[in-house]
């Protein structure tokens, strides 16, 4: 089955610096990379997919891009802010079964 | 709009005891899902439900059940209860055209 590893486990940036958060997947033939963003006390909610038939793709201060051939994909963050701050999951959709695996998790800090 | 509605919130439970977490949706969403939360581990899928009537099993489904009575209500039951179990537990649904999963605001258990 798939397996998502994300890296790094905690990550703490000054405001105002991007962030980058990378992430590989085993199932060559998985299709769709969501990432989610989990504040504290709360459920995650999306934030931001990209499908396997688009490179990259970004909605004002994030963006996330998608390398097939080497299976990995990241989440970058610019000019963050304090409310960035957050535990932020990257997933993958099984190609059989059509269920999302979640990758460890990273926690992100932005130090004002 | 609610979205969904997990309860309880949190519940300190004595180990060999029977314990069913609640989950509702108004979303009239045909997937279901439940995953556990545990640092380090990410999110892992323990049951899910593609619709009313049918139920999976997910990554991590021993010592849990789950019913799927209605599109609306998906519980999860521990039937005796094991420290290892102590998580926060999530419960998520999606709709079938975008894949995107909405998630509950979490039930943490201690088992103790």
């Amino acid at each position: 089955g798939e397996n998502v590893e994300q890296h790094p486990s905690t990550l703490s940036v000054q405001e105002g610096d991007s962030a980058v958060i990378k992430c590989t997947y085993s199932d060559s033939a998985s299709n769709y990379f969501p990432w989610y963003k989990q504040e504290l006390g709360k459920g995650p909610q999306l934030i931001i997919d990209i499908r396997s038939n688009v490179g990259e793709k970004k909605d004002q201060r994030i963006a996330v891009t998608l390398n097939k051939t080497a299976k990995h994909f990241s989440l970058h963050i610019t000019e963050t802010q304090p409310e960035d701050s957050a535990v932020y999951f990257c997933a993958a959709r099984e190609s059989y079964g059509n269920k999302l695996v979640f990758g460890a998790g990273t926690i992100l800090r932005v130090k004002s | 709009i609610a979205g969904i509605t997990q309860a309880p919130t949190s519940q300190i439970l004595a180990a060999g005891r029977r314990m069913t977490l609640r989950c509702t949706q108004d979303m009239r969403h045909n997937a279901m899902y439940w995953y556990r939360q545990d640092l380090g581990l990410g999110l892992r899928l323990i049951h899910y439900s593609n619709t009313a009537g049918t139920t999976g099993k997910g990554e991590v489904p021993d010592g849990y059940s789950v019913s799927r009575a209605n599109t609306d209500d998906f519980p999860l039951t521990l039937a005796s209860a094991v420290p290892s179990q102590t998580s926060v537990y999530f419960c998520a649904s999606s709709a079938e055209n975008t894949g995107e999963l909405f998630f509950g605001e979490g039930s943490r258990l201690t088992v103790l």
